[in-house]
């Protein structure tokens, strides 16, 4: 029974380009989160999606990120134009569909982008 | 606006004690709770949660309290393992006909001596 899987575990960009990070939930999720970790800080919500919707955006900064699920393959969080505030640790999660409320959400080991 | 605090960054603990960590908030319409705990370079583990209908949930080692007028809740681990040793973030959502974000504190690092 596989966890959440995202890849790449690391990746490095340098200023202006795009990075893109795959979240494939646990077997029988399809409710997927997105949250970023600064250095020092908490986690902090991004993004909800359930497949081919988009939920919840309200963490998301306004220009440059986008986030799907599609229906078939992992969820992607994309970032375009990356600047060196955007170096962190960004995390997904899962949670069942049956009672997506009051059910722990379960999380990936995280991507951890460095831009130089 | 920092919803969900956490206000000891670190605690240390010798092992066999009991630790306890603890998570306030501010948002009365948070009804459910979570404890995880994360190792450097890796995701965070969920540990144990609770509904705002219960004051207490236990699983094993680990017992989560619900203090709803005070709007605080604690993690106790007895004993403590080396084991332990982690980084402890409290979670809160608005539950059930929310979309189920999850609202974190800043994590509190705890340390159990051998």
């Amino acid at each position: 029974n596989a966890g959440v899987m995202q890849n790449p575990r690391h990746l490095v960009r340098r200023r202006g380009q795009e990075a893109r990070l795959r979240c494939s939930p646990m077997k029988g999720h399809s409710h997927v989160y997105w949250y970023r970790q600064l250095p020092e800080e908490g986690l902090k919500f991004m993004v909800y999606l359930q497949k081919e919707n988009i939920i919840d955006e309200s963490g998301m900064p306004k220009e440059r990120f986008s986030a799907e699920f599609p229906k078939e393959g992992p969820s992607i969080l994309r970032i375009q134009q990356v600047v060196r505030g955007d170096s962190a640790a960004y995390f997904c999660a899962s949670s069942p569909e049956v009672g997506g409320s009051n059910q722990p959400q379960h999380f990936g080991d995280g991507t951890r982008l460095s831009i130089l | 606006d920092q919803q969900v605090k956490q206000n000891s960054p670190s605690l240390s603990v010798q092992e066999g004690r009991i630790s306890i960590l603890n998570c306030d908030y501010t948002n009365s319409m948070f009804d459910y709770f979570l404890w995880y705990k994360k190792y450097p370079a890796e995701g965070p583990t969920f540990l144990i949660s609770i509904s705002s209908i219960k004051d207490k949930n236990e699983d094993g080692r680990f017992t989560v309290f619900l203090n709803k007028s005070a709007k605080h809740l604690s993690l106790h681990i007895v004993p403590s393992q080396p084991g332990d040793s982690a980084v402890y973030f409290c979670a809160a959502s608005e539950g059930s006909g929310n979309t189920g974000k999850l609202i974190f504190g800043q994590g509190t690092t705890l340390q159990v001596k051998p």
